[in-house]
């Protein structure tokens, strides 16, 4: 299986401020994936990396509050701007990784966002 | 609209003895079906999966069933141990490799 990182673990943040998280893999994946966990509820995706073009994003997700890079097929940043407390969440970024005869996603250990 | 349901928010089971967790679907588009377990402060571990075209999938104490008629799945750990006490998570993959995910079981293993 993929081994995945995240930086920062985690962090507290003031509002209006802007927080950039990390998400670096040992090996060349075709999709990553950015997820969020609420505190108390399910993940929730928010978009797929596109290595080389835009992030595509879910219902209720834009670029502009949730702005995404994938410069390459190991590494993908997720920002989160102009934070608010609602944006207290852990941040969990995934990567497909799939045998012949079956089907598997990997998670990194995820970024818990506190917001004040 | 949640298209993955898991109706049981927590399940206690006594160490050596059978959990079994339940999972439900409301797209028939689903082609696969994982299950993960995940600690507090970590990220989802994978644990199984199974295919839309199979009805079961085993691997060590993990089995997976399901019943693409009644649109249901479920997850059997035997023989449960301590360190199974989490919070699964069942999830349903499109063929655009998204997961949705249902609300998640506690389960908590008594010794």
């Amino acid at each position: 299986s993929a081994v995945i990182s995240q930086k920062p673990s985690r962090d507290i943040c003031q509002r209006g401020t802007s927080l950039t998280i990390q998400c670096q893999v040992d090996s060349q994946v075709t999709m990553m994936f950015w997820y969020r966990q609420q505190p108390g509820q399910s993940l929730t995706l928010i978009a797929t990396a596109n290595q080389g073009s835009e992030a595509t994003y879910e219902s209720g997700f834009v670029i502009d509050k949730f702005p995404i890079s994938r410069p390459n097929l190991t590494f993908s940043t997720l920002t989160v701007s102009n934070m608010s407390p609602e944006d207290s969440s852990i941040y969990l970024c995934s990567v497909d990784q799939g045998g012949v005869n079956s089907y598997e996603q990997y998670f990194g250990p995820g970024t818990r966002l506190t917001v004040t | 609209d949640q298209q993955v349901k898991q109706n049981s928010p927590s399940l206690s089971v006594q160490e050596g003895r059978i959990s079994i967790l339940n999972c439900d679907y409301t797209n028939s588009m689903f082609d696969y079906f994982l299950w993960y377990k995940k600690y507090p402060a970590e990220g989802p571990t994978f644990l199984i999966s199974i295919s839309s075209i199979k009805d079961k999938n085993e691997d060590g104490r993990f089995t997976v069933f399901l019943n693409k008629s009644a649109k249901h799945l479920s997850l059997h750990i035997v023989p449960s141990q301590p360190g199974d006490s989490a919070v699964y998570f069942c999830a349903a993959r499109k063929d655009d490799y998204k997961l949705s995910f249902g609300a998640g079981t506690t389960v908590t293993v008594r010794a």
